[in-house]
């Protein structure tokens, strides 16, 4: 089964760019769409955006232009880039797949385990 | 932006029936997922397309929803289902969670 990990510095100082990646394995990417969830600490889950394998993005609208996805296949990787951080953007960031019905975005599953990344003044 | 509303907190009594809502506008045109979330551990989809159980949901977890609320319903609770609950929807193409349910059994 599909399993994904999360990976990329913990810490990163304001106004640079955090960089993360997702590896799956367990699976192909091939005609699925892969997102990226964070989580404040002791806050809720807030949708970051969601990538197909093709390349096709679609941000959450929130984040005004920060957020940059990207796909790797041949490497069964995504990336998440968030530019102009502050220490708002401290949270765990986790990566999941996106399940479609009759090609609509539905629910995500699985999920990475996390990771945290703590934005530094 | 789309909100979900959810209550902060439930608290139910071991192998009693724990109810929790997500409201939100129009959410009954829209399809609404569920999450466990325990502690330190990852979310986990309990619920897909209003009231569908995953492979591996116990079946004490049930789904509805009636108007623009959906409920998550949870018979029988047991102390492992305390836990933090979220509602998800998707409104014009962006993903929106609720805010979260922290649900207490005691």
């Amino acid at each position: 089964q599909v399993q994904l990990q999360e990976s990329g510095p913990g810490l990163v100082k304001a106004s640079g760019t955090l960089s993360l990646t997702c590896t799956v394995s367990g699976g192909s990417m091939t005609y699925y769409y892969w997102s990226w969830i964070r989580q404040s600490p002791g806050k809720g889950l807030e949708w970051i955006g969601s990538i197909y394998y093709s390349g096709t993005t679609n941000y959450n609208p929130s984040l005004k232009g920060r957020v940059t996805m990207s796909v790797d296949t041949s490497n069964n990787q995504f990336s998440l880039k968030l530019s102009s951080v502050t220490a708002a953007d401290t949270a765990v960031y986790y990566c999941a797949k996106l399940q479609t019905v009759v090609a609509r975005p539905s629910w995500f599953d699985p999920w990475g385990q996390g990771t945290l990344v703590t934005v530094s003044s | 932006s789309y909100e979900l509303t959810q209550p902060a907190s439930v608290s139910v009594s071991p192998g009693q029936t724990a109810s929790i809502t997500c409201s939100g506008d129009e959410l009954g045109t829209k399809y609404t997922f569920w999450y466990q979330q325990r502690p330190g551990q990852s979310p986990v989809v309990v619920i897909y397309q209003d009231n569908m159980r995953p492979s591996g949901i116990p079946e004490r977890f049930s789904g509805s929803i009636s108007g623009n609320t959906a409920t998550l319903t949870i018979s029988g609770t047991q102390a492992v289902d305390e836990a933090d609950y979220y509602c998800q929807a998707w409104d014009s193409s962006t993903g929106v969670f609720g805010g979260g349910t922290k649900l207490t059994v005691l």
